[in-house]
């Protein structure tokens, strides 16, 4: 498995507190990817980075913002928590997009309660 | 990116053949199909990708017709611990960004 980690792993927080996800991997990875899977739902899509200091918005990405400064890192911020984002978080890393082989690599996951 | 649309549940038994099918009727000429596995509190697994006709590997085939609208994920002989959450999803290539949009996916379920 791809070196791939999240903290925290679990966190409760309050609304209109500020979050952060980290999301950190040792392959050396240029994409990474961060979603939100929520019941009935599947995987959605937040923000995803293409380098360092390179983000693009995915398809949830209002309340979100993100940053990445290194190439291990990638965090993903909630600026003012809401209850409606009260989910779990994963993040992936791709090796080699478009180059044969797009297979993401997904991380354990971190359970956000926002109470 | 087109969007898919999966069953939401299937049931099957050990050792059955499982077809699970996916349709992608908005799919693009760069476009490909990759299919997941996820299992309760862990992270997808990737299965198999594919561009048009068959690929197999180890595990599965994923068979794409002609028209690239639908592709079936057949899982052969599967075991309780094929009991898992299946996603087919369709990303781009070519444009120098790879955005991906997951379905809600397919409830295996495998009885004994």
């Amino acid at each position: 498995d791809a070196g791939i980690t999240q903290s925290p792993r679990h966190k409760v927080t309050e609304t209109g507190t500020p979050v952060t996800l980290r999301c950190h991997q040792t392959e050396n990875h240029r994409y990474m990817y961060w979603y939100r899977q929520d019941p009935g739902h599947g995987l959605r899509l937040i923000h995803y980075s293409y380098g360092v200091k390179d983000t693009d918005k995915g398809e949830v990405s209002d309340g979100y913002s993100v940053s990445r400064s290194k190439t291990e890192d990638f965090l993903l911020t909630l600026e003012s928590a809401t209850s409606s984002q009260t989910s779990v978080y994963f993040c992936a890393t791709i090796a080699y997009p478009g180059q044969g082989s797009d297979e993401q690599y997904f991380g354990p996951g971190t359970r956000l309660t926002v109470t | 990116l087109a969007k898919t649309t999966q069953p939401i549940s299937m049931d099957s038994y050990e050792g059955q053949e499982v077809n699970i099918t996916c349709s992608h009727n908005n799919i693009a000429t760069n476009d490909y199909i990759t299919w997941y596995q996820q299992f309760p509190s862990q992270g997808p697994r990737f299965i198999i990708q594919g561009y048009k006709t068959k690929v197999t590997n180890e595990v599965a085939s994923l068979f794409i017709p002609a028209d690239r609208k639908s592709s079936t994920l057949s899982l052969p002989r599967v075991s309780l611990s094929d009991t898992a959450v299946y996603y087919c999803l369709v990303g781009r290539r070519g444009s120098g960004t790879y955005k991906y949009i997951f379905g809600t996916g397919t409830r295996l379920k495998v009885l004994a």
